[in-house]
């Protein structure tokens, strides 16, 4: 069954790094999403990206947040200068229709 | 701003029996509604979608909802030790962005 990846499975990094989030979707999924959960806190939506461009972005995602699908296949999450409280476990979603997101098993996040 | 509100539980049913799971948004321009299960350090599953009042079964689940009410329900029947799992309610706004509540866990003793 096709299924959602994401690499890596857990990125450390020091404040003030850049890091770069990777998801390779399911091949014909045309919607893909970056979501993050907080430990102990609710999934919060960052950001929809739809034909190569972004459809929707969330309070949460400013400047120092990007994204990019930058082949047929990968679709990555760029965080500019890292602060300790962008640490939390990132989820990637794609979706055929608006409707059916399919999760990857996520990236936690550690900022040190 | 835009809130979903879950009972945070937790929740616990015997083997067998129905469990019943509610949210409440306050967006009503939104216009889909999920039901995501998740399981501790995995990622949400999807369960259901519905979109129009009224009820949607899927095998052991049936979503409920009422958009004048602004509620959303799931009740899952013949309930398993293997549906223990922390459920999330999210929503999709009239702006397309997704909000979720900070779910229910639900707890099923065998």
């Amino acid at each position: 069954e096709p299924e959602v990846t994401q690499t890596p499975s857990h990125q450390v990094t020091q404040m003030g790094q850049e890091v770069i989030l990777r998801c390779v979707p399911i091949s014909n999924h045309l919607y893909f999403y970056w979501y993050r959960q907080i430990l102990g806190q609710k999934v919060e939506f960052l950001v929809s990206f739809y034909n190569n461009e972004i459809s929707e972005k969330s309070e949460i995602f400013d400047d120092q947040f990007s994204v990019e699908r930058p082949d047929g296949s990968n679709f990555t999450l760029k965080i500019r200068s890292t602060k300790l409280e962008d640490s939390a476990m990132y989820f990637c979603a794609s979706s055929e229709t608006a409707y059916t997101q399919y999760f990857g098993p996520g990236t936690r996040l550690t900022v040190l | 701003q835009k809130e979903v509100e879950q009972n945070s539980g937790p929740l616990s049913v015997p083997e067998g029996a129905i469990a019943s799971l509610n949210c409440t948004y306050s967006d009503r321009g939104s216009q889909s509604f999920f039901w995501y299960r998740q399981y501790s350090g995995k990622s949400p599953e999807l369960i259901m979608f519905i979109y129009s009042n009224g009820d949607k079964e899927d095998g052991r689940f049936t979503a409920q909802l009422n958009k004048a009410s602004q509620y959303v329900s799931l009740l899952i029947r013949d309930s398993q030790p293997s549906d223990s799992a922390t459920y999330l309610c999210a929503v999709n706004s009239l702006s397309n962005q997704f909000y979720f509540g900070t779910g229910t866990s639900l707890t099923v003793i065998p």
